[in-house]
């Protein structure tokens, strides 16, 4: 069975930093892409990052670029995102969710974790 | 940047009933589209990718259909169990999903 597990939210101030992590499990971490995708209180889904297996290829959404940085540890099936200079509008719940399997086309999320609470307040 | 747009925001239908979500891509995006299901409480669940194909586990009642730039995500007959918010997802450049569409039972 496929299982994603979110941990490292909390209640941070503005200007803070915060490191989320996401332990897989029941598949082979090192063959798929990862995600994080954000979803602030009673909104709607924001993509925030991607990684491949060999962290060649990275991307942010522009709301994050430049303070935010996503990695992977293989060896540990983990996935996480470092999160710098915090703003209020940050806070949300922080998913990883896993990229769809290589099949030469684009790439969907077919599994995602239960998310973990990230709040940016004074 | 592609941007999703969804019709209705909310939709309160009588079980049983024929239900269609639209989704609006502002460019076309082939058949680069998913639909997934938010319950209240929990984390998004894949029902459709390709714009009409069915993930593993989901009902048939779920389908899908479009391409371009106009899709539709439809329920044939509508259960308590449907009771949700309905997000598409465009992945044909980077991803970008549509601001939902919630699903209630009168």
């Amino acid at each position: 069975e496929v299982q994603l597990v979110e941990s490292g939210g909390g209640l941070v101030q503005p200007g803070g930093s915060l490191r989320l992590s996401c332990v897989v499990s029941g598949f082979t971490f090192s063959t798929y892409n990862m995600n994080w995708v954000r979803q602030a209180p009673g909104k709607g889904l924001e993509w925030v990052s991607y990684i491949n297996p060999t962290s060649s290829t990275i991307y942010y959404a522009d709301s994050v670029k430049g303070r935010f940085t996503i990695s992977i540890d293989n060896g540990k099936n983990s996935l996480y995102l470092q999160m710098n200079s915090l703003r209020a509008e940050d806070t949300a719940v922080y998913y990883c969710a896993r990229a769809s399997a290589w099949s030469g086309n684009p790439y969907y999320f077919d599994n995602w974790g239960q998310g973990t609470l990230v709040t940016v307040s004074s | 940047d592609i941007q999703m747009t969804q019709s209705p925001s909310t939709l309160s239908a009588s079980r049983g009933d024929r239900v269609t979500i639209t989704c609006r891509a502002s460019q076309r995006i082939s058949r680069w589209l998913a639909w997934y299901q938010q319950k209240p409480g929990k984390a998004p669940n894949l029902l459709i990718y390709e714009a009409s194909n069915l993930a593993s586990g989901v009902p048939p009642r779920f389908s899908g259909s479009g391409s371009g730039a106009e899709f539709t995500l439809t329920i044939s007959s509508l259960q308590p169990d449907d009771v949700a918010t309905y997000y598409c997802q465009q992945y044909d450049s980077y991803w970008t999903f549509g601001q939902g569409t919630k699903v209630e039972i009168k």
